[in-house]
C-alpha cells in the first residue's frame, strides 16, 4: 500500500495562475480531506469529501475548489493563485470520521 | 464552534525527563480526542486516541485520558527520547458520524536534548 500521496511536493506560483494539487489514496477509504497548515495556526480544514460524488466546505475554502469523482482521487483547485495561499497543504483519508492518514505534503509558494 | 488549545512551544527537556503537554477543548457533544505527530518534513502521524470519557489511549509510550469534566486529553510519557523530538498536536472529531474533518490545536514543538 502506498497510502496517501500527494504530488506536487513543491510548487512555485505566480499571482493569478491556477493549479491542481493531486492526492490519491489506495486504501478504499470514503473520507478524505484537505488542510492547509501555516505556522502559528496549526491545521486548518479546507474542503472534505464523505464518498464519491459528495464534497462540502471546511473552515477556510475560499479561492479552492474540489471534486471527487472516484473514490480514489480528491483533486484541490486554486482558481487564481493569491500570495495568501502559501502554504503547506495535506490530504488526508479515513475510513471513519476522524482517525485520518495523512500524506507527505504540499509545499506552495505564491510569489 | 468546536476549538482546541494546547499549550506554547517549543518544550525543551533533557532526555529521560517526564513530558506533559495540556490540551483542553471546546465541542458540542461527546467528540472524540486525538494525538497528532509530526516530524521534520514529513506529514502527521496518528500517535494515540480516545473516543469517550475515562479512555485511555496509548502509544509508544505516550498515554492520554479523555477528562470529560475538565474537557481535558493531556499527552504524558514517563522518559523522553531525543527520537520523540517533533511536533505534537491535539485533535478532536465531532461524534455522530460527523465526516467533517479534525479540528486542531496550534501544535507544540518538543526538543529533547541528549
Amino acid at each position: 500500500n502506498a497510502g496517501v500521496t500527494q504530488t506536487p511536493k513543491f510548487q512555485v506560483l505566480k499571482t493569478g495562475q491556477s493549479m491542481t494539487l493531486q492526492c490519491a489514496q489506495d486504501m478504499n477509504h470514503e473520507y478524505m480531506s484537505w488542510y492547509r497548515q501555516d505556522p502559528g495556526m496549526g491545521l486548518r480544514l479546507i474542503h472534505y469529501s464523505v464518498g464519491a460524488g459528495i464534497t462540502d466546505q471546511g473552515e477556510v475554502p475560499n479561492g479552492y475548489n474540489v471534486s471527487r469523482s472516484t473514490t480514489e482521487d480528491f483533486p484541490l483547485r486554486l482558481l487564481s493563485a493569491a500570495p495568501s495561499q502559501t502554504s503547506v497543504y495535506f490530504c488526508a483519508s479515513s475510513r471513519a470520521p476522524g482517525e485520518q492518514y495523512f500524506g507527505p505534503g504540499t509545499r506552495l509558494t505564491v510569489t | 464552534g468546536d476549538s482546541v488549545t494546547q499549550m506554547e512551544g517549543p518544550v525543551t527537556l533533557s532526555e529521560e525527563a517526564f513530558l506533559t503537554i495540556n490540551c483542553t477543548y471546546t465541542a458540542t457533544g461527546y467528540p472524540s480526542l486525538f494525538w497528532y505527530v509530526q516530524y521534520p518534513g514529513e506529514g502527521l502521524q496518528l500517535l494515540l486516541k480516545a473516543t469517550k470519557a475515562d479512555d485511555k489511549g496509548s502509544n509508544k509510550g505516550f498515554e492520554a485520558t479523555y477528562r470529560k469534566e475538565t474537557t481535558s486529553f493531556h499527552l504524558e510519557k514517563g522518559s523522553v527520547q531525543v527520537s520523540d523530538s517533533a511536533v505534537y498536536f491535539c485533535a478532536l472529531s465531532r461524534s455522530g458520524g460527523g465526516a467533517d474533518g479534525l479540528t486542531f490545536g496550534k501544535g507544540t514543538h518538543l526538543i529533547i536534548q541528549p
